[in-house]
């Protein structure tokens, strides 16, 4: 098993273009996340998907957009991308909700916005 | 909303030495959730505590929860260099999101 995989592993965009990413996991797990990870702010949930076809906003999910078409795949979007969206990406998954379950997190994404 | 700090910031020991990360949520745990992260990797989790007051080891980290399910520490015994990294606890409120701390960054010189 890959486990948790992410592409692109970075990237470097202009702002105002636009960019997604992929995670994808093998583990046929329900839930996925999207989080972003800032210096000295720990991780903080963009947006979250409890299952194929539905996706709920997280603590920061401004200026960004997500899509679950398929169970193994958690695509995060960004229409417009700016400096302040530079940042590290991570996507994790579990079997089902976070009551008695870990998360297990991918590389990451390292994402610089110029 | 729900926020959870962790101090110390940075934490720099000699080899050998102990080593504590306190977190600390404004609101009342379902559980929490403790993760080191390797300076350029991704966050590994470590364990998971539900029981007020619950106490739990691996080898030489012991993990507690605090009885009012508010806060928990991580205590290392005797540091090794293959403990550097930043460690963060997680904690859940009846939600399906976990709340992520900002992190406690362990460094150990030999």
């Amino acid at each position: 098993n890959a486990g948790v995989t992410q592409t692109p592993k970075f990237r470097v965009l202009k702002t105002g273009q636009s960019m997604t990413l992929l995670c994808a996991q093998d583990m046929n797990h329900e839930y996925m996340y999207w989080y972003r990870q800032d210096p000295g702010m720990g991780l903080r949930l963009i947006h979250y998907s409890v299952g194929e076809g539905t996706t709920a906003k997280g603590e920061v999910p401004d200026g960004y957009n997500v899509s679950r078409l398929k169970k193994q795949n958690f695509l995060l979007g960004l229409e417009s991308a700016a400096p302040s969206q530079t940042s590290v990406y991570f996507c994790a998954s579990t079997p089902r909700g976070l009551s008695y379950n870990e998360q297990f997190f991918g590389p990451g994404t390292r994402l610089t916005v110029l | 909303g729900q926020q959870v700090m962790q101090i110390p910031q940075y934490q720099h020991v000699q080899e050998g030495e102990d080593f504590t990360t306190y977190c600390n949520s404004s609101t009342t745990l379902s559980n929490i959730q403790w993760y080191k992260q390797r300076p350029g990797g991704h966050p590994v989790f470590l364990i998971q505590l539900v029981k007020s007051g619950e106490v739990k080891k691996q080898k030489r980290l012991t993990f507690q929860f605090g009885e009012a399910k508010k806060n928990s520490s991580l205590h290392i015994t005797a540091t090794q260099t293959t403990d550097v990294g930043t460690y963060f606890c997680a904690g859940r409120a009846n939600t399906d999101k976990l709340i992520f701390g900002t992190g406690t960054r362990l460094q150990v010189f030999p």
